[in-house]
C-alpha cells in the first residue's frame, strides 16, 4: 500500500522558473493538503481540498496554485519561483476533516536560487 | 491570533531517561489536539486527543490533554535512540483549521 506519494524528492529552481509538485494517494481519502515546513517553524498550510473539484486557501497561499481533478491527485503549482519559497513541502491526506489524523508523503526539498 | 507553543524546543537525554514534552495552545473553537513524530522525513501520527483527562497510551508513549488549562503533554518512558525525532503538536479547530507548533527536537544518546 503506497499511501501518499510525492515527486520529485529534490529540486533546484532558478528565480522566476515554474514547476509542479506532484502528489497522489491511494487511500480514497477525500481530504488532501499541502504544507511547507521551514526550520523551527512547524508546518504551514498552503492549500487544501475537501474533494475533487474543491480547493481552498490555507495560511500561506501566495505564490502557489492547486487543482483537484480526481480524488487521487492534488498537484501544487509554483509560478515565478522566489527564494522565499525555498522550503520542504509535504502533501498529506486524511479520511476525515482537517483536524483528524493525516498521512504524509515523504516531502519535496525545494531550493530556489 | 491562534497559536500553538511547544517546549522545550530541543532536548538531549540519555537512553533510559523519561521525558515530558509540552504543548500549549490558544485557538478559537478547539476541536482536537494531535501529536506527530517526525524522523528524517514525513511526520507520522501518534495520538489524537479530544477530551480532557483521558490518557492515551501506545507502548512507552502516552499523552493527556487539559482543556481547562489549554495544554497537553507527551511522555516517553525508558527512552531509546530510536525515539530521536522532532515531535510536532497540532491543534484543530471547528473551522477546519489546523495549527502546528514549532516542534520539539529530541535527541537520545546512548
Amino acid at each position: 500500500n503506497a499511501g501518499v506519494t510525492q515527486t520529485p524528492k529534490f529540486r533546484i529552481l532558478k528565480i522566476g522558473q515554474s514547476m509542479t509538485l506532484q502528489c497522489t494517494q491511494d487511500m480514497n481519502h477525500n481530504y488532501m493538503y499541502w504544507y511547507r515546513q521551514d526550520p523551527g517553524m512547524g508546518l504551514k498550510l498552503i492549500y487544501y481540498s475537501v474533494g475533487a473539484g474543491i480547493t481552498d486557501k490555507g495560511e500561506v497561499p501566495n505564490g502557489y496554485n492547486v487543482s483537484r481533478s480526481t480524488t487521487e491527485d492534488f498537484p501544487l503549482r509554483l509560478e515565478l519561483a522566489a527564494p522565499s519559497q525555498t522550503s520542504v513541502y509535504f502533501c498529506a491526506s486524511s479520511l476525515g476533516r482537517l483536524n483528524t489524523e493525516a498521512f504524509f508523503g515523504q516531502g519535496t526539498r525545494l531550493t530556489v536560487v | 491570533e491562534d497559536k500553538v507553543v511547544q517546549s522545550p524546543l530541543s532536548l538531549v537525554v540519555h537512553e533510559g531517561d523519561t521525558v515530558t514534552l509540552n504543548c500549549s495552545y490558544e485557538v478559537t473553537n478547539f476541536r482536537s489536539l494531535l501529536w506527530y513524530k517526525q524522523e528524517k522525513k514525513a511526520p507520522t501520527f501518534l495520538f489524537m486527543l479530544t477530551s480532557s483527562g483521558i490518557e492515551k497510551k501506545s507502548g512507552r508513549l502516552s499523552s493527556i490533554l487539559d482543556k481547562k488549562e489549554l495544554f497537553s503533554i507527551l511522555n516517553i518512558t525508558a527512552t531509546q535512540t530510536g525515539d530521536s525525532a522532532i515531535y510536532l503538536c497540532a491543534v484543530g479547530t471547528s473551522y477546519d483549521k489546523v495549527i502546528f507548533g514549532p516542534g520539539t527536537s529530541l535527541s537520545v544518546i546512548p
